[in-house]
């Protein structure tokens, strides 16, 4: 029963670097998601996406970029890390009505990345 | 704007009641959800109002006020496990969540 996994857990990477990470769910969820956590502040929105082929930005999407090849898979790409983005990060899925989010989250585990 | 405000910390006893508030102000409301994220992990749903009135699920009751922009959650019998943050969260006009920043609930025995 995997629900949501994310890799990797995670991650350290210096400043300009780029990398991927991996997100994928099993339970046929047309709406999924990416968000990062910092302190003190509420999970912000980055990308989200509400079926295979169709992307769109959240509230925070610059220096990230996403595809949905699949209905499983929605990696998230970090194009030139830079230490503002060091952050725990969520994929979350859910099922979507109509092509909205319905709201109730499933969540992977969280991708902790730090950045140099 | 959009804004979710709730406590930032809230301590109570094992045993005891305790009631987490949250007010919101979004640009339409199709919902408000609360959550539960123990620390290093995922946040975990717990409850959806949409229409005014109380929700009872076993220990956990949550409560909406649409006119006041006004939720809380109630955490009956509280257990050590339930030291955890709660996120209140409301669905905007654009079906996207809006969260707030979290409380973190601290039990003491």
């Amino acid at each position: 029963n995997a629900g949501v996994t994310q890799t990797p857990k995670f991650q350290v990477l210096k400043t300009g670097q780029s990398m991927t990470l991996q997100c994928a769910q099993d339970m046929n969820h047309e709406y999924m998601s990416w968000y990062r956590q910092d302190p003190g502040m509420g999970l912000r929105l980055i990308h989200y996406s509400v079926g295979a082929g169709i992307t769109d930005q959240g509230e925070v999407p610059n220096g990230y970029n996403v595809s949905r090849s699949t209905t499983e898979d929605f990696p998230l790409r970090l194009l030139s890390a830079a230490p503002s983005q060091t952050s725990v990060y969520f994929c979350a899925s859910s099922y979507s009505n109509s092509g909205v989010n319905t709201g109730e989250l499933f969540f992977g585990e969280g991708s902790r990345l730090t950045v140099l | 704007g959009q804004n979710i405000d709730q406590p930032t910390e809230m301590t109570a006893t094992e045993g005891a009641i305790v009631q987490i508030n949250c007010t919101y102000q979004t640009s339409g409301f199709n919902g408000l959800f609360w959550y539960q994220q123990h620390a290093g992990e995922a946040p975990t749903f717990l409850s959806y109002n949409v229409l005014d009135g109380l929700e009872e699920k076993g220990r956990f009751s949550s409560f909406l006020s649409r006119s006041k922009g006004y939720s809380y959650l109630l955490l009956k019998e509280l257990q050590m496990k339930d030291s955890a943050s709660y996120l209140c969260a409301v669905t905007d006009s654009n079906y996207q969540l809006i969260w707030g920043a979290g409380t973190k609930l601290i039990i003491k025995p």
